[in-house]
């Protein structure tokens, strides 16, 4: 894997405001990926891992889906809220092991 | 369950000092990285260890940047000496399947001045 693009790079919605980002990936060798939820001085925090062609996982107001062949993935937030504001990485891997990370989307939602 | 700890949180020191990381994972897990997200990148991988075995070092910027695991439970990332580019935040994360959800520390945000 060589090369993880999420788009937008920065989001600012108001609270309540629906909002999606991508996660690009080489769908070549793919084996899983991760989205993370962090906040700056804490620790990364695991929303989902997604394995399948077509997975869809809702955590929430979070969900996301995954498409392998295409090599892309989608985390929507439904009604995001101030404690949504954070960044949001996704990473996927082969079987190696380690996590390829994009440079995330950093939400803001203002209240 | 205690999560993943790293000492410490942050970390100032001068270009040509030396400064020492450490990573306890979550008991248990086999499975330890090191990562690190330099300003306005990516977070990056650097290393994997397997109990106290290197399994993938491919990551490690340099030949003064050393990684030990002696006995498989806590890590030490020791960076000698620390040249500015080096500033970052410094990330560990465990997991017990490798191939399966690692958890992530808090960091350790070195800066070199």
């Amino acid at each position: 894997i060589l090369n993880v693009e999420q788009s937008p790079q920065s989001l600012h919605v108001q609270e309540g405001d629906s909002t999606n980002f991508t996660c690009s990936f080489p769908s070549s060798n793919f084996y899983a990926l991760h989205w993370y939820r962090w906040e700056t001085a804490k620790s990364p925090e695991a929303l989902f891992v997604m394995t399948l062609n077509g997975d869809e996982k809702k955590k929430g107001r979070i969900s996301a889906t995954l498409n392998t062949k295409e090599g892309y993935s989608y985390l929507y937030i439904k009604g995001s809220q101030p404690e949504d504001s954070a960044t949001y990485l996704c990473a996927p891997y082969n079987q190696g092991g380690k996590l390829i990370f994009g440079q995330g989307t950093e939400l803001s939602v203002k209240p | 369950e205690a999560g993943v700890t790293q000492f410490p949180s942050h970390s100032v020191i001068e270009k040509g000092q030396t400064v020492t990381l450490r990573c306890d994972p979550i008991s248990g897990h086999d499975n330890l990285y090191w990562y690190r997200r330099v300003m306005g990148k990516e977070i990056k991988f650097l290393l994997h260890f397997v109990k106290e075995s290197k399994q993938d070092e491919s990551g490690m910027p340099n030949n003064r940047f050393l990684a030990e695991r002696t006995g498989g439970t806590y890590s030490t990332l020791k960076v000698q000496p620390a040249e500015l580019e080096d500033s970052g935040v410094y990330f560990c994360a465990s997991s017990q399947v490798r191939e399966l959800g690692q958890y992530f520390g808090p960091g350790t945000r070195l800066t070199v001045t």
